[in-house]
């Protein structure tokens, strides 16, 4: 079965600090991943689609097929950035959510 | 805003009853997706439809049901409601079945008391 993994529940770091969020998928085939965002119970808004390769609020992620990662990177977190990450695939018929990454940047 | 709308964004109601949520995807979107957002429990996904049929089905309980009217917007019905139904419900749209970037409605809170 496809599977979207976010090992991280909960991930805090300082104003400034580098910000890792990590997902890990498990689809075999070429899979279509995105970071989505949720501030505060908010709908979730798109953050990233991996095919576009954009950088949105200083945020990037690369897909890497021999590690079945697609993690989440930040340079310099900002305190607007404290919300709820949740890595996404929608390959196949399954539309797969990972359990969320709840990110505070403390300042 | 991200062209998805739902209704109503607050509802509370009584265990036993019956509630019906209301979504109108995207300008143009095919598919329409329900989620339910508990706070133990993560997003889960519900079901899909597209262009009026069912498409995929994930955790949905029995008690619920959903369908997608010719004009596309979509329905999703919970019935004898229980505390535990207590939740944010979302939909979402996207043009295609698959393989499309999915846009979110801003959810319709739900409280059984």
């Amino acid at each position: 079965a496809q599977r979207v993994t976010q090992p991280e529940k909960l991930l805090s770091v300082f104003k400034g600090a580098p910000v890792e969020l990590k997902c890990n998928y498990s689809y075999s085939g070429s899979p279509e991943l995105f970071w989505y965002v949720q501030y505060s119970r908010q709908r979730l808004q798109l953050l990233l689609r991996h095919i576009s390769r954009e950088s949105i609020k200083g945020f990037t992620a690369d897909l890497n097929k021999g590690e079945t990662s697609f993690h989440l990177k930040k340079p310099f977190a900002q305190e607007e950035d404290s919300a709820m990450y949740y890595c996404f695939e929608t390959s196949g018929s399954r539309l797969t959510f990972g359990e969320g990454t709840q990110l505070t940047v403390n300042p | 805003d991200s062209g998805v709308t739902q209704t109503p964004k607050h509802l509370i109601t009584a265990t036993g009853q019956r509630v019906t949520l209301r979504c109108s995807p995207r300008s143009g979107d095919l598919s329409v997706y329900w989620y339910q957002q508990s706070l133990d429990q993560g997003l889960q996904f519900l079901i899909q439809y597209y262009n009026g049929e069912e498409r995929a089905k994930g955790n949905i309980l029995e008690r619920f049901s959903a369908q997608q009217f010719p004009d596309l917007h979509s329905e999703l019905n919970l019935s004898s409601l229980e505390l535990g139904d207590s939740a944010l419900y979302f939909c979402a749209s996207s043009v295609g079945q698959t393989l499309n970037t999915i846009y979110f409605g801003e959810g319709s809170w739900l409280t059984v008391v």
